[in-house]
């Protein structure tokens, strides 16, 4: 079956704009995560959604960070008034509804390449 | 100190040797441990999952799980030189469902 799907693959955006970033999970997969990777680093968590309820929102760096999964399936990652330091890889994954023994294995899309000049 | 720690290597093991991924994690309440590969330029591709002490194995793939010693390994047997890449170790507290993970350990295979 299909695995995560995540658009655009790059992005290169000037200071100061916003970005939207788009993930499809995997269907059926309740679970739903951000992460943030830096050249050389491993994944950083930004945030979490069971269904369209955002349960963990601890690892968004600032304010300017926003992201919502309305229907409980496709995400959206929001960067306003993006800086340089954004510049990074931002990754998503999904996983099983708890309940399955493996709920808990994310698997990851192929990532969004963020790139602020 | 940080709550996931691997060796960056790169661990260089020649064709057919057996390489051996170390992984070391500071929170005692920790459940869940992953594996995952990463190629230059893709993303993490999960490849084990453990949640008890001892081995599990899974083809040339076997992971190691000491939680009194707070430390997990992956073996790779046969290993060839499409293993190489790096390797990341993910480490999950119950209830907090995110991944931590480690910075990753590169592995070099050479024919």
């Amino acid at each position: 079956g299909a695995g995560v799907s995540q658009s655009p693959r790059y992005k290169v955006a000037k200071r100061g704009q916003d970005v939207a970033l788009r993930c499809d999970p995997i269907s059926g997969h309740v679970s739903l995560f951000w992460y943030q990777q830096a050249l050389g680093q491993g994944p950083e968590f930004l945030t979490y959604f069971q269904n369209e309820a955002q349960l963990d929102k601890s690892g968004l760096p600032s304010d300017r960070f926003f992201a919502e999964r309305p229907e409980g399936s496709v995400s959206t990652l929001k960067i306003q008034r993006t800086q340089q330091e954004d510049s990074a890889v931002y990754l998503c994954a999904s996983s099983l509804d708890e309940g399955s023994q493996y709920y808990n294995e994310q698997f990851f899309g192929p990532g969004t390449r963020l790139t602020v000049l | 100190q940080k709550e996931v720690e691997q060796n960056s290597g790169p661990l260089s093991v020649p064709e057919g040797a057996i390489a051996s991924l170390n992984c070391t994690y500071s929170d005692r309440g920790s459940q869940s441990f992953f594996w995952y590969r990463q190629y230059s330029g893709k993303s993490p591709e999960l490849i084990m999952s453990i949640y008890s002490n001892g081995d599990k194995e899974d083809g040339r793939f076997t992971a190691q799980l000491n939680k009194a010693s707070q430390y997990v390994s992956l073996l790779i047997r046969d290993s060839q030189p499409s293993d190489s890449a790096t390797y990341l170790c993910a480490v999950e507290n119950t209830g907090f469902q995110k991944l931590v993970f480690g910075t990753g350990t590169r592995l070099l295979v050479s024919p």
